[in-house]
């Protein structure tokens, strides 16, 4: 059962056209998610952690928010240089080795 | 901030050869770290997790006796594939957990693009 579910597979943006993307997950009593970005032959590059419904977290033109069941990236006025692979994570609460459960990754394309 | 260092960045063997991938924390101590698999316009796979001192944990389906780990530091965690054959190409990835960190708890390395010829 997938624990981490992305949406949309793809998005093509405008540059400046803003959007968001979708995190949803189905673990219980979660110990974190987590929001890379990764691009193309590269490994992910940290972007944010959430812990806890209701918290917000920025950095430039990325926004992350969680509630309890799905988290958000917001992306606002996108820059091509925005394009990449973004990945969320949950750390797996059944797991005593801190294992993280990744999502498909929603892939990002800014057209100038 | 935390960084890892993953080599080789890339590197091409003969069918049935051995190659071996180091992963390094350079500026904390990684009690755990995490090798992942990940093919192309694919997620990653978790494919074993490595812990100092102690006998590497394996996802079901990895072969532990193909995919050595050795975890013999605190900031050095080691990937082998044995024999390898065209199908073990791919893209490996490891993490390090930073545990004096909250927001920067997994930190991961460049990657290595193993081409099994």
């Amino acid at each position: 059962e997938d624990q981490v579910t992305q949406s949309p597979e793809a998005l093509r943006l405008q540059e400046g056209e803003s959007s968001s993307l979708n995190c949803s997950y189905t673990v219980s009593g979660l110990r974190g998610l987590f929001w890379y970005r990764q691009d193309p032959g590269k490994g992910p590059e940290f972007l944010f952690t959430l812990y806890s419904a209701g918290e917000e977290k920025e950095k430039e033109r990325l926004k992350a928010t969680l509630t309890k069941k799905e988290s958000f990236l917001h992306i606002t006025a996108p820059k091509p240089e925005d394009s990449a692979t973004y990945l969320c994570a949950v750390r797996d609460p059944r797991s005593n080795d801190y294992k993280l459960s990744f999502g498909a990754g929603t892939t990002v394309t800014v057209r100038a | 901030g935390a960084v890892v260092s993953q080599h080789p960045s890339w590197v091409i063997c003969k069918s049935g050869t051995s190659v071996k991938i180091e992963c390094r924390s350079l500026d904390f101590q990684a009690t755990t770290m995490f090798w992942y698999r990940q093919f192309p316009k694919q997620s990653l796979m978790l494919m074993a997790t490595s812990n100092e001192g102690s006998k590497a944990t394996y996802e079901q389906g990895v072969e532990k006796d193909k995919f050595l780990i050795n975890h013999a530091s605190l900031t050095l965690s080691t990937l082998t594939v044995t024999s390898a054959h065209p199908e073990d190409s791919s893209f490996y990835i490891c993490s390090a957990r930073n545990e004096d960190s909250v927001f920067y708890g997994y930190t991961f390395g460049s990657g290595t693009r193993l081409t099994v010829v």
